[in-house]
Formats: structure tokens, C-alpha cells, sequence
């Protein structure tokens, strides 16, 4: 079974400046799909960005960027230019391909704090 | 993306009721799933809801606990029975792919806040 490790339970950074949230995943498929998701105090969960395996791109999104190293199977979270309203919780999350298994699996979370 | 709505988006509930919390998609899509989060936690997967037919739990969820109903491509319920304390959670429902795809992104309805007191 795939699992996501987030080490981070707390970071913390100042406004405008740029923070680095870890992820790692275990998983013995060649093809999936790991995703970053953002959970204010709304407790909604929100997109941030998607990173697709068998792509070697990094992906973006604005401000948002990760890092994707396949191989030591870790997928990092870059936000530049920190802003007060990127204060929440951020999930690492993980999900196969395979019919019937395409759950997603979630890390333990990061909870981001901006000081202003 | 779709839009997904829930109701209750939150309840103070007695224990050993039972509340059904409701799932409805702007738009057909080919999965539906119910998670969820206890106070402090990460999303954990209670099932997968199939149109027609009964939802995959996943382990240490069973129907009794947590009957879940998907009667069309754009609506699906969760009822959390007998409740307790233990209950109290975020309960969510996300939804993937417009019908006929797979779709590879989950997104998200705003949760519903269950206290069970």
C-alpha cells in the first residue's frame, strides 16, 4: 500500500519571503499522480497544484512550484512570495492509476504559518 | 472544476442518533468518495459511493456504521449511525472525472462539522 510522509507538522515564514514544504511517498507503480492540497480555517479542501508521474516538468502554478524527484520519490512544495492568505494546513497527497485504486492518500499534514 | 455542495455544513448531534449528510455535483462525474477527518487529523477514506450499487469501504468502515447511498452521477449520501463522541469529525465528500473519463483530480466539497454530544 502507498503511504505519504509529511515531516514538517509546523513551518513557519515570514511575509514575502519563500518556504519549502517536504512530502516523501512510498509506491511501487511506475504511474500515479501526487497533488498538493490547501485547508484554511474554512476547513475546505482547496487545489494548490498536480504533478502528473510520467511527466519530468515540474509543475506551477503562479506562485506555487514543487519539486518532483521521482526517483527519491519526493515531491516538495515551493511557495514564493508568502502571503497572509496562504496561512492553513497543506496535505500531500498520492493517488494510482489502477482501476479500483484511485483513492486518494493523504500525509499528516503541514501547518503554515505566515508572520506578517 | 465541479461545483459540490453539502449539507448539513454542520451539526451538534445527540449521542446514538443517526444524521445523512448529502452530496450534490453540478454536473454528472464518474466518482464519488466520502473521507473523513477527525479533529487534528489527515483525510482518511471511509468509501467509495457507486452509482447503482453498494460503496467499497475501505478497512475498519462498515456498511452498518456508515450506509452510504449514490443513486445518480451527481448525488450521494452518508449517513453516520448510532453516533458517539468518537464521531465527531469533518466529514467530506469529493468527487472525480465528468462522466465518461477518468479524471485524475479529486476535488472537494466545503465538509460537514459533526459534534456528537
Amino acid at each position: 500500500a502507498q503511504t505519504v510522509t509529511q515531516s514538517q507538522p509546523e513551518m513557519s515564514v515570514q511575509e514575502a519571503e519563500t518556504v519549502t514544504l517536504s512530502c516523501t511517498y512510498d509506491t511501487s507503480e511506475s504511474d500515479y499522480y501526487l497533488f498538493w492540497y490547501k485547508q484554511p480555517p474554512s476547513r475546505q479542501m482547496i487545489l494548490v497544484i498536480r504533478q502528473e508521474a510520467y511527466k519530468q516538468q515540474n509543475a506551477t502554478e503562479n506562485r506555487f512550484s514543487v519539486n518532483f524527484q521521482k526517483a527519491a520519490k519526493s515531491f516538495s512544495l515551493k511557495i514564493s512570495d508568502s502571503q497572509l492568505g496562504d496561512a492553513a494546513m497543506y496535505f500531500c497527497a498520492y493517488r494510482s492509476v489502477i482501476q479500483g485504486a484511485q483513492k486518494l492518500v493523504f500525509g499528516q499534514g503541514t501547518r503554515l504559518t505566515i508572520n506578517p | 472544476s465541479a461545483v459540490i455542495s453539502q449539507k448539513p455544513s454542520r451539526d451538534i448531534c445527540q449521542r446514538g442518533t443517526s444524521l445523512t449528510i448529502q452530496c450534490q455535483v453540478d454536473s454528472q462525474v464518474t466518482m464519488m468518495f466520502w473521507y473523513r477527518q477527525q479533529p487534528g487529523q489527515s483525510l482518511t477514506l471511509i468509501a467509495t459511493a457507486n452509482q447503482g450499487s453498494e460503496a467499497t469501504y475501505e478497512s475498519g468502515f462498515v456498511i452498518d456504521k456508515f450506509p452510504i447511498s449514490r443513486p445518480n452521477l451527481t448525488f450521494s449520501t452518508l449517513t453516520v449511525s448510532n453516533m458517539s463522541p468518537e464521531d465527531s469529525s469533518i466529514y467530506l465528500c469529493s468527487v472525480s472525472g465528468q462522466w465518461g473519463s477518468s479524471g485524475n483530480t479529486i476535488y472537494f466539497g466545503e465538509g460537514s462539522w459533526l459534534t456528537v454530544v
